[in-house]
């Protein structure tokens, strides 16, 4: 099963662009990468989904290098409200049981600063 | 379109008593999916269910654990008898199709005396 590693907790200030750099060297090759975010008290909630390349949407950009044993989480202009934890998730089929990944281990905190 | 309701939203018990989660998944979603949440040990898969099946309940910690299925809209997980070591946030999730994006409750906030 692909484990994920990501730093503990990063730093940032208010208006700057955010990379956040997952691990995962035994992704296979049916496997998407998907981020979430959590603010606390709440459940994690979605952000953005990929295979491989380049994909965007209107809260954050993914990349993806041709190896795929990484990814990148990039959080453009950050602001306070973007403090939370976030999550890299490997996640494949998991229509049948042991071929799932689904783990979401501790993810990084990120702290904006003013 | 209403998100993934679970209830209750806290729950104060003493250790030995029954405990039931409640979890009402997205209206067409056939993945559900219960996690717990810890300090020491991050967000944990207990256990999930396809079509209302349980497909895998490796991640529950021990037979005191339960869950149920019972139909599309709906889900329990019980614990019983409950100690303190189960104080946790428990979320309730679920998604369409798979891998799909998961759609997480407010989850249930267990404190065991």
């Amino acid at each position: 099963l692909a484990k994920t590693t990501q730093p503990i907790s990063m730093d940032s200030y208010e208006g700057q662009e955010v990379n956040i750099t997952c691990s995962h060297n035994n992704i296979a090759t049916n496997d998407y990468i998907t981020w979430y975010q959590q603010f606390p008290s709440q459940g994690p909630r979605f952000i953005i989904q990929g295979y491989k390349t380049k994909v965007t949407n209107e809260v954050a950009s993914l990349f993806i290098p041709a190896d795929r044993k990484s990814s990148t989480l990039s959080l453009p202009r950050v602001s306070l409200s973007d403090t939370a934890v976030y999550y890299c998730l490997v996640d494949g089929d998991y229509s049948g049981a042991g071929s799932y990944q689904l783990t979401f281990g501790k993810g990084t905190k990120l702290s904006v600063i003013p | 379109d209403a998100g993934v309701i679970q209830s209750p939203r806290h729950e104060v018990t003493e250790m030995g008593q029954e405990v039931t989660l409640r979890c009402k998944p997205i209206s067409g979603h056939d993945y559900l999916f219960w996690y717990r949440q810890t300090m020491m040990r991050g967000l944990e898969l207990l256990i999930y269910f396809n079509n209302n099946v349980p497909i895998d309940d490796s991640g529950m910690p021990e037979d005191r654990f339960s869950a149920k299925m019972p139909n599309a809209s709906f889900s329990t997980l019980k614990i019983q008898p409950s100690e303190p070591r189960d104080s946790a946030v428990y979320f309730c999730a679920s998604s369409f199709g798979s891998p799909g994006e998961l759609f997480f409750g407010e989850g249930s906030r267990l404190t065991v005396l």
